[in-house]
C-alpha cells in the first residue's frame, strides 16, 4: 500500500460546480498534512495546510479525518482557474524532514 | 525576495555526461530538497539537507550526489547521466518545524539521450 493516495482523476467539472477529492494515507502516526495546487509544468505550490478542526479558505475547505485516514478538499464555486493537478503532502511522523506526496488528482473547469 | 531559484531551466545530456544542478534560496530556510517528478508517479525525494554542511539521502538517490557548502545554496550532481534520469528536477526549501510550507523552485527539464 502506498504511503499517500490519491485518485489521478481527472474531474471534469462545470464552471460553478462544487467538487470534492480525498487522500489516503497509510502511517497513523502521521502528523501534518497539506494541499498544493500544481499547474501544468509548473512548481507546486502550497493551497492549505490541514487542521484537525479542519480549515477554510474561501472557496476552499479542508478536513482531516484521523479515525479513517484521510484528508479532503472541497472546491465551491468552481472557476476555470482552479484547473490543476492537487497534491496531497502528508509528514510521516514527529522530527522527521521528509515529506511524502501524492501523485495528485487533476481537475478540469469546463466553461 | 526571489525566494527558490534554480539553474539551468532546462538541459540536454548526452548518456555518460555530469552536470550539475544549482539551488539557491534566500529565505534563510534551515531545510533544503532535491525531488524528481516523473509522469504517474508524483514527487519523489533523491536527497536533503536540515542543515550546512549535512545532507542525507532519500527515496532515490543512486545516481546522484549532493553538497550544502553554504546555507543558501543547494548542489545537485549527475555524474554519469543515464536516460533513466530524465526528468523534471524539483528544489524546495523550508524553515524548521514539523509543520512548515515547503516552497519550491520552478524547476529543471532535463533530457538525457
Amino acid at each position: 500500500r502506498k504511503e499517500v493516495e490519491q485518485d489521478p482523476g481527472p474531474f471534469n467539472v462545470p464552471e460553478g460546480a462544487t467538487v470534492a477529492f480525498n487522500c489516503t494515507y497509510s502511517n497513523s502516526a502521521s502528523q501534518s498534512f497539506f494541499w498544493y495546487r500544481q499547474d501544468c509544468r509548473k512548481e507546486p505550490k502550497l493551497l492549505m495546510s490541514v487542521y484537525s478542526s479542519g480549515n477554510e479558505d474561501g472557496r476552499f475547505t479542508a478536513q482531516l479525518n484521523r479515525a479513517s485516514q484521510y484528508i479532503s478538499l472541497l472546491i465551491r464555486d468552481s472557476k476555470l482557474s482552479d484547473s490543476a493537478t492537487y497534491l496531497c503532502v502528508v509528514t510521516p511522523s514527529s522530527g522527521t524532514y521528509k515529506y511524502i506526496f501524492g501523485t495528485g488528482t487533476r481537475l478540469k473547469v469546463l466553461a | 525576495n526571489a525566494g527558490v531559484t534554480q539553474t539551468p531551466k532546462f538541459r540536454v545530456l548526452k548518456t555518460g555526461q555530469s552536470m550539475t544542478l544549482l539551488c539557491a534560496q534566500d529565505m534563510n530556510h534551515e531545510y533544503m530538497y532535491w525531488y524528481r517528478q516523473d509522469p504517474g508517479m508524483g514527487l519523489r525525494l533523491i536527497h536533503y539537507s536540515v542543515g550546512e554542511g549535512t545532507t542525507a539521502k532519500g527515496e532515490v538517490p543512486d545516481g546522484y550526489n549532493v553538497s550544502r557548502l553554504k546555507k543558501q545554496n543547494f548542489l545537485l550532481g549527475l555524474e554519469s547521466a543515464a536516460p533513466s534520469q530524465t526528468s523534471v528536477y524539483f528544489c524546495a526549501s523550508r524553515r524548521s518545524g514539523s509543520e512548515e510550507t515547503q516552497y519550491f523552485g520552478p524547476g529543471t527539464r532535463l533530457l538525457v539521450l
